[in-house]
């Protein structure tokens, strides 16, 4: 799995877009860009995932730029509910492995 | 539609005692994982299932056992439980088919006195 680099942490005016950067740049070709967060005490949860294109959900859109090697989550309009810490992974898709959770990035939004 | 359900939430063993912890999961996923968490820590793979009938070691295995009798349920066993034990638990699942995404129940907190 490639290794990811995410800033430890970053604060966001509840009702305005959290953008939450990943750098990924050894990533190859097959592996793809997940996003995972964790809030407090509770499991992980799947947000979004992306291989090239630019994805969207009900959750988040999910920027990633075209040579890869790096990639955007945006919460476009984020809420108290959405403080967490945001995990970035790069992986192979398929068989059954480890999700390896780096360090993350503690999202806070202040009212 | 429930998910991944652990039981119990929260639990408490005295030193040497055992426990099992139950995942159950109504997604129809062939594979199930049991991870930890410590305090301030990323999780670690404890042991893991592809389907019905087989288990496989994780990063983190020694004193845990597990079994998948049922496609729908994981079990993890701790048999004498040590303070090291202590931790959050989480269980999780995935599909055998696309993207291997992990869905995760709430966890179990369990402390080892």
């Amino acid at each position: 799995d490639a290794k990811t680099t995410q800033p430890p942490s970053m604060d966001c005016a509840e009702g305005r877009a959290a953008n939450l950067p990943c750098n990924h740049s050894t990533i190859s070709g097959n592996e793809y860009v997940y996003w995972y967060r964790q809030i407090h005490s509770q499991g992980p949860q799947y947000i979004i995932h992306g291989l090239k294109n630019n994805e969207t959900n009900e959750m988040a859109s999910l920027i990633i730029t075209e040579d890869r090697k790096s990639s955007t989550l945006i919460l476009p309009h984020a809420t108290l509910r959405d403080t967490a810490v945001y995990y970035c992974i790069v992986r192979n898709s398929g068989s059954a492995r480890q999700l390896t959770f780096g360090s993350g990035t503690q999202l806070t939004v202040l009212p | 539609n429930a998910g991944v359900t652990q039981t119990p939430k929260f639990r408490v063993l005295k030193t040497g005692q055992s426990m099992t912890l139950l995942c159950a999961q109504d997604m129809n996923h062939e594979y199930m994982y049991w991870y930890r968490q410590d305090p301030g820590m990323g999780l670690r793979l404890i042991h893991y299932s592809v389907g019905e009938g087989t288990t496989a070691k994780g990063e983190v295995p020694d004193g845990y056992n597990v079994s998948r009798l049922k496609k729908q349920n994981f079990l993890l066993g701790l048999e004498s439980a040590a303070p090291s034990q202590t931790s959050v638990y989480f269980c999780a699942s995935s599909s055998d088919r696309g993207l291997n995404i992990q869905y995760f129940g709430a966890g179990t907190r369990l402390s080892v006195l």
